[in-house]
């Protein structure tokens, strides 16, 4: 079964300093992946997705992931975090269920930005 | 524009009451989710409609939870005899099409739920 691993339950960094949160899946085939960032009080939003093509994707608020076959990983980085980052943040894969795919969630890694 | 509103934003409901959460997804959004999510944990699915089909219902946790979307809009996730372990935050989704299409993945758009917790 597909499954979503986020080894880092909590990471505090430096307001300033770059940072990587860490996302491993489990998936047979190219999976389809993303990353929503959830701030208190507000809904879930989509930081940045991928699925084919270039391994490196861009996206919202400074952010980009690389997708790693090799390592089933798709990291999440910033070079420089400011303290309005300070969120919940999850990786998410696309199952592959014919017409029925949903989306297999991590769970979370909180971040906290130290001024 | 309007995004995904929810509405209660937030519910105390007593064990064994009845509850019924709205979801209004964007406008001509095809697709509709509904999502669980404890607390210190990632949502977890449990179900899926396209206009007012309900196609999956495999996340669904109870014969207690019902859900329906009869106009192909509006969406409502009712539980009945609530229990303690229902305490969760509830997030609904809406997208254009399914999870992906011929271009690849769908996006999601999410509303900021509803924290229901029964005492």
């Amino acid at each position: 079964a597909q499954s979503v691993t986020q080894p880092d339950i909590h990471i505090t960094v430096s307001e300033g300093a770059s940072l990587e949160l860490r996302c491993n899946y489990s998936y047979g085939a190219t999976p389809y992946l993303f990353w929503y960032v959830q701030s208190p009080g507000q809904g879930l939003q989509l930081l940045l997705k991928y699925f084919s093509g270039d391994t490196l994707v861009q996206g919202i608020k400074g952010f980009e992931a690389e997708f790693k076959r090799s390592q089933s990983s798709f990291n999440l980085r910033k070079p420089s975090v400011h303290w309005s980052d300070a969120a919940e943040y999850f990786c998410a894969v696309v199952t592959n269920a014919g017409n029925n795919r949903k989306l297999i969630w991590g769970l979370g890694t909180s971040l906290a930005v130290n001024p | 524009g309007a995004g995904v509103s929810q509405s209660p934003r937030y519910k105390v409901a007593k064990r064994g009451q009845d509850v019924a959460l709205r979801c209004d997804p964007i406008s001509g959004h095809v697709s509709l989710f509904w999502y669980q999510q404890a607390l210190g944990q990632g949502p977890e699915f449990l179900t899926y409609f396209q206009n007012e089909a309900q196609l999956d219902k495999s996340g669904l946790p109870s014969d207690r939870f019902f859900a329906e979307r009869p106009e192909g809009s509006v969406s409502t996730l009712k539980i009945q005899r609530t229990q303690q372990e229902d305490s969760a935050v509830y997030l609904c989704a809406s997208s254009l099409g399914g999870l992906a299409g011929v271009r690849g993945p769908v996006t999601q758009y999410f509303g900021p739920g509803t924290r229901l917790t029964v005492l």
